[in-house]
């Protein structure tokens, strides 16, 4: 059974760093892309990035690229997203997804909330 | 940013009624070689968003097939042929053909 989980989420200061973590079961992880979506309090969807299936080379929404980066680690079978920086407007659900004909699988997200 | 608006924002039905949610992008979502990456998601309360159709029109793994997805170019459709309870929650189409990736704004089904 294909297992996604994140963690690494809570409260955080505007202007600090932050490095969520999301450890993959259920499938060969090196295999895959591997992706990052984010969700408003709102409800709003956003992408985040993506990450090639052996770290190469990595996609980001181009307002967020200058403070959040896409890792991951294939021997833990672990993505990372290192957030710095943070924003009011960064607080959101966090999730990662595999990348197969969309986003298949997803995570049950981790919440971060940017607050003094 | 391509942009993807869905009607409606809600929807409310019976038990057995067909319904169907739109999807309109700003653009073509066709790319050069043909192909169309646009998908549909469901995300049930309090749940992750979860894959129903893929490539506009194939079903994901383990979806009824009550669920089917339809549409070219700049305007797709999800229709559910006879809701059940179980439909209820918030659909979300998503195009994956022009980067950034996006997300529609989502379509909240309601059971009456």
């Amino acid at each position: 059974e294909v297992q996604l989980v994140e963690s690494g989420g809570g409260l955080v200061q505007p202007g600090a760093s932050l490095k969520l973590s999301c450890v993959a079961s259920g499938f060969t992880f090196s295999d895959y892309w591997m992706s990052w979506v984010r969700q408003t309090p709102g409800k709003t969807m956003e992408w985040i990035g993506d990450i090639k299936y052996d770290g190469s080379y990595t996609n980001y929404a181009p307002s967020l690229k200058n403070r959040f980066t896409i890792s991951r680690d294939n021997a833990k079978s672990t993505l990372y997203l290192q957030m710095s920086n943070v924003r009011s407007e960064d607080t959101a659900t966090y999730y990662c997804t595999r990348i197969r004909r969309g986003c298949d699988y997803w995570g049950q997200g981790v919440m971060v909330t940017v607050s003094s | 940013d391509v942009v993807l608006t869905q009607t409606p924002s809600t929807l409310s039905a019976t038990i057995g009624q067909s319904v169907s949610i739109s999807c309109r992008s700003s653009q073509s979502l066709l790319d050069s070689a043909g192909n169309t990456y646009l998908y549909w998601y469901l995300q049930r309360p309090g749940q992750s968003p979860q894959l129903l159709i893929y490539l506009v029109s194939n079903l994901g793994s383990g979806v009824p097939n009550r669920f089917s997805g339809s549409g070219s170019g700049t305007d797709f459709t999800l229709k559910i042929s006879g809701v059940e309870a179980e439909d209820l929650g918030v659909y979300y189409c998503m195009q994956a053909t022009h980067a950034p990736l996006t997300f529609g704004s989502g379509t909240k089904l309601e059971i009456k």
